[in-house]
């Protein structure tokens, strides 16, 4: 059964680069699906940060687009994150997510349990 | 700030029906992009009741049911149950964002 896992370093300066891992257990990265991070502030909804298809294409949110990067190593079966210049509205908890199939407008159906990070000085 | 809208919070009984509405544009729910929904238990990572519309997952009680009409959709619990108590998301895609959105969420207490 897939497993994702997310690490980060749960706190992180203000100003700083948050750099984020999923790792994928008993399933390939190198297939058909998009590969995604979503990210819950305390207390509030879910946000969708950035994703990329297995083949390499990648979409951010628009209003994070600047300060957001994706990577992926297959050797690793992994997926990064990379955000830039964070703040305390960075605070939350960071998922990764699978989308069902190939499609962009599909539902994430395998979730990670979650990595929080805290922007705190 | 969320493109689809949705209640903060709805309550009901045990037994009864409650109905979550999720309200969005002609550039996502009435593009027409599918509707999914998220159950997510305090603490845990969300959980897909319903996708595409009104496609319940393998191992999701019958209670729930989801519709989708013009630029809105919804997802109804029928016989509520305590373990139901949870917040409820509504997620679908924008073509102008180029990007999947999420709805602002649901309180549901049973």
């Amino acid at each position: 059964q897939v497993q994702l896992q997310e690490s980060g370093p749960g706190l992180v300066k203000p100003s700083d680069t948050l750099s984020l891992t999923c790792t994928i257990s008993n399933y390939p990265m190198a297939t058909p699906h998009w590969w995604g991070w979503i990210r819950q502030s305390p207390g509030k909804g879910l946000e969708w940060l950035a994703a990329m298809f297995y083949s390499g294409r990648t979409d951010y949110n628009p209003s994070l687009r600047s300060r957001l990067t994706m990577s992926v190593d297959m050797s690793k079966n992994q997926f990064s994150l990379e955000l830039t210049s964070v703040t305390a509205a960075d605070t939350a908890v960071y998922y990764c997510a699978r989308t069902r199939h190939s499609s962009a407008y599909e539902e994430f159906d395998v979730w990670g349990q979650g990595t929080m990070v805290s922007v705190s000085s | 700030q969320s493109v689809l809208t949705q209640p903060p919070s709805l309550s009901g009984a045990p037994g009864q029906r409650i109905t979550i509405s999720c309200t969005g544009s002609s550039s996502n729910i009435g593009a027409p992009y599918d509707v999914h929904w998220y159950q997510q238990l305090p603490g845990t990572a969300p959980k897909v009741v319903i996708y595409n519309n009104f496609i319940r997952p393998s191992g999701v009680p019958d209670r729930f049911s989801g519709s989708r009409s013009g630029t809105s959709a919804s997802l109804a619990i029928t016989g509520l149950q305590t373990e139901d108590e949870a917040d409820y998301y509504c997620q679908s895609y924008d073509s102008s964002l180029i990007a999947p959105v999420f709805g602002t969420g649901t309180k549901v207490a049973v």
